[in-house]
């Protein structure tokens, strides 16, 4: 199957920081990449849509200004959170739509950041 | 707007009892379906999923799921779990042929399986 690598996997910041997550489909071509949020315990909670050169489409609730999202490329997707605070503390996982077969989101590793 | 419902919040069973986990969705579209599972401290795998054709999807690990249309579930069965299938288990439906529609995820069910 299609391959998503994400980087940093872990990441610890001081509050106030801002940190940039990586999200690459490494074998194919993703115009659509999505972007989703785990609290500990939780399930996963879609934080936006990042379409290949256009804006991203935010969740009701998800600050744009925040969680800024950038798909420059049809393989690569970055989520900056702006000014971290740990309440930000969480799992952010991207995934990225193959649109070769029925849009099958393939899932990269997840990214664990830690606001201090 | 499409959702998922997983009944069981917290599944506790013995080794080798069998596993059914409940998954039903909200979605007048023709959807794909999936499960996923979560080990402790890992990220998500890709258990199974349903496209099209038989409606009996077998997964890895021993895992198998029936999609049943008329109910609008997609439930997860084991005949025998092992205590290495300790893990959150994920639902997920999304729409065929939309352009942008992401996962949509159940809120989970943890399993628990005790020696």
């Amino acid at each position: 199957g299609a391959v998503v690598s994400q980087h940093p996997s872990r990441v610890i910041c001081k509050s106030g920081t801002s940190v940039k997550i990586e999200c690459r489909s490494l074998d194919f071509q993703a115009t659509t990449m999505f972007w989703y949020r785990q609290f500990p315990k939780q399930s996963l909670m879609l934080m936006a849509t990042s379409n290949e050169g256009s804006k991203a489409t935010y969740e009701q609730g998800v600050e744009k200004d925040k969680f800024l999202i950038n798909h420059a490329s049809l393989t690569l997707s970055t989520l900056t959170v702006t000014s971290a605070h740990p309440e930000d503390s969480s799992f952010y996982i991207c995934s990225a739509r193959d649109p070769g077969l029925f849009n099958e989101q393939f899932f990269g590793p997840g990214t664990r950041l830690t606001v201090l | 707007a499409q959702s998922v419902s997983q009944h069981n919040h917290h599944v506790i069973l013995s080794e080798a009892a069998s596993l059914e986990l409940g998954c039903n969705y909200s979605y007048g579209g023709t959807v794909n379906l999936f499960w996923y599972v979560q080990y402790p401290g890992q990220h998500l795998q890709l258990l199974l999923k349903y496209f099209s054709g038989d409606p009996l999807v077998k997964g890895i690990k021993g895992f198998e799921a029936e999609f049943i249309k008329s109910k609008f579930s997609f439930n997860l069965r084991k005949p025998s779990v092992q205590w290495s299938d300790t893990a959150e288990y994920f639902c997920a439906v999304n729409s065929r042929n939309s352009g942008n529609t992401p996962l949509v995820f159940g809120k989970g069910t943890r399993l628990s399986v005790i020696a």
